[in-house]
């Protein structure tokens, strides 16, 4: 199985910061990664495809960035909806999978 | 637009059978992969496997040997089922469709307790 590892495990930050998470592959996977945020109660709600592309819909304070095995989430300036947790998603090779998570607090 | 929302019971009791349904509105099933996801309370995410619009299937070896995933397109649906079930599988089950998971159901949870 691909691990994906996520770093750091949890933020914390203001509103206005630029935040950065990354996400690492132990094998390449190309651009075959996705990001998500996921609130309390929520269901994961999908921000970015194949590494770089921006969902229909998905603020463009939101951006990706990577290939094959180092991959990062920026979020330019933080609004108050934005603190949540976010994963990492290769779906390159089976089986698929996620890395552990970044928790993003309100500092 | 595309809605996908989970249909199952809530409680299956250890060594039972765990069975969801997951129903899909606002797009054809054709042409797409159609995915189950699960969440344990307080944890991360696990890819439980996919199934495309023709039938083919794709599991999580951690799984394999209990689960079946299977699609009725003339019913816009697909389901899960996960047999000889533990304390472990309790979670939040999604559905999602594209093995990008562009779209999600809301989830269910699902306790497997007597």
């Amino acid at each position: 199985d691909i691990q994906m590892t996520q770093s750091p495990s949890s933020l914390s930050a203001s509103v206005g910061d630029r935040v950065t998470i990354t996400c690492r592959a132990s094998q390449g996977i190309s651009n075959y990664l996705a990001w998500f945020q996921q609130r309390p109660g929520q269901a994961p709600k999908s921000l970015i495809h194949t590494a770089s592309s921006l969902r229909s819909g998905v603020p463009s304070r939101f951006s990706g960035s990577g290939s094959g095995t180092d991959f990062t989430l920026t979020i330019s300036s933080l609004q108050p909806e934005d603190f949540a947790t976010y994963y990492c998603h290769q779906y390159t090779s089976h089986p698929h999978t996620f890395g552990q998570g970044t928790k993003l607090e309100m500092k | 637009q595309v809605q996908l929302q989970e249909s199952g019971p809530g409680l299956v009791k250890p060594s039972e059978t765990l069975s969801l349904t997951c129903t899909v509105s606002g797009a054809s099933m054709s042409s797409y992969y159609w995915s189950w996801m699960r969440q344990p309370p307080g944890k991360g995410l696990e890819w439980i496997g996919y199934i495309s619009y023709s039938g083919n299937t794709i599991y999580n070896p951690s799984l394999m040997s209990r689960v079946t995933i299977s699609i009725n397109t003339s019913k816009s649906q697909f389901s899960l089922s996960l047999t000889s079930v533990t304390a472990a599988d309790t979670a939040v089950y999604f559905c999602t469709r594209d093995t990008s998971l562009q779209y999600w159901g809301q989830g269910t949870l699902v306790t497997v307790s007597s």
